[in-house]
């Protein structure tokens, strides 16, 4: 079936422009996960959805980032006034949400690489 | 200190090598222990799972977990050129959510 989608591959923007990141998880998974990965950081955590519960926002780096999840599918991942280190390729996974366990792998997609001139 | 530690490389091998492949991490509530491949430009994709500490393999490789030591391995045994990518560990809690990552590590396998 389908994996995880993610749009636009490639974005350019501007210092201070906002962005918006969309991903698509694979159909009936319940969890959804955004990270960054960035040269010399690895694959950093950003924020957990999991069915109608609190998302976890822990991995937010400043109140510049926000995400949301709509009728628990599709998520936006929103950078407001970008700076020059939000370069990074933000990578989304989905998970069928069943607390750990082989059945609660990640699936990742294939991210948008997001540059700030 | 990060919470999981893995050697960036790069690692350079000749066809047919062992590779080894390692992370220490500091976090004693981790019990879930992944390694994904990731290729360039793509994203990562699960090679193998491991829960708690033991041994498991899958065909050519081979994952480790010495939780007393906080030490996981991979192995990959008679290595292809196809391997070369970068192999990323991760781990998590019992609950399950977030994954913890180290740097990664880019091997590149000579043919």
């Amino acid at each position: 079936g389908a994996g995880v989608s993610q749009s636009p591959s490639n974005k350019v923007t501007e210092k201070g422009k906002d962005v918006e990141l969309r991903c698509d998880p694979i159909s009936g998974h319940t969890a959804l996960y955004w990270y960054r990965q960035s040269l010399g950081q690895g694959l950093e955590f950003l924020i957990y959805f999991q069915g109608n519960s609190a998302p976890d926002k822990s991995g937010l780096p400043s109140d510049r980032f926000s995400a949301e999840r709509t009728g628990g599918s599709v998520s936006t991942l929103t950078i407001q006034r970008t700076q020059q280190e939000d370069s990074a390729v933000y990578l989304c996974a989905s998970s069928s949400g069943v607390a750990g366990g082989h059945t609660d792998t990640q699936y990742f997609g294939p991210g948008t690489r997001l540059t700030v001139l | 200190q990060k919470e999981v530690e893995q050697d960036p490389g790069p690692l350079s091998v000749p066809e047919g090598a062992i590779v080894s492949l390692n992370c220490t991490y500091s976090n004693s509530a981790f019990q879930y222990f992944m390694w994904y491949r990731q290729y360039s430009r793509k994203g990562p994709e699960l090679l193998m799972y491991t829960y708690s500490s033991g041994n498991k393999e899958d065909g050519r490789f081979t994952a480790q977990v010495d939780k007393s030591s906080k030490y996981i391995s991979l192995f990959i045994r008679d290595s292809q050129p196809s391997d070369s990518a970068t192999y990323l560990c991760a781990m998590s809690q019992p609950q399950g959510g977030k994954l913890i990552f180290g740097q990664g590590t880019e091997l590149s396998v000579k043919p």
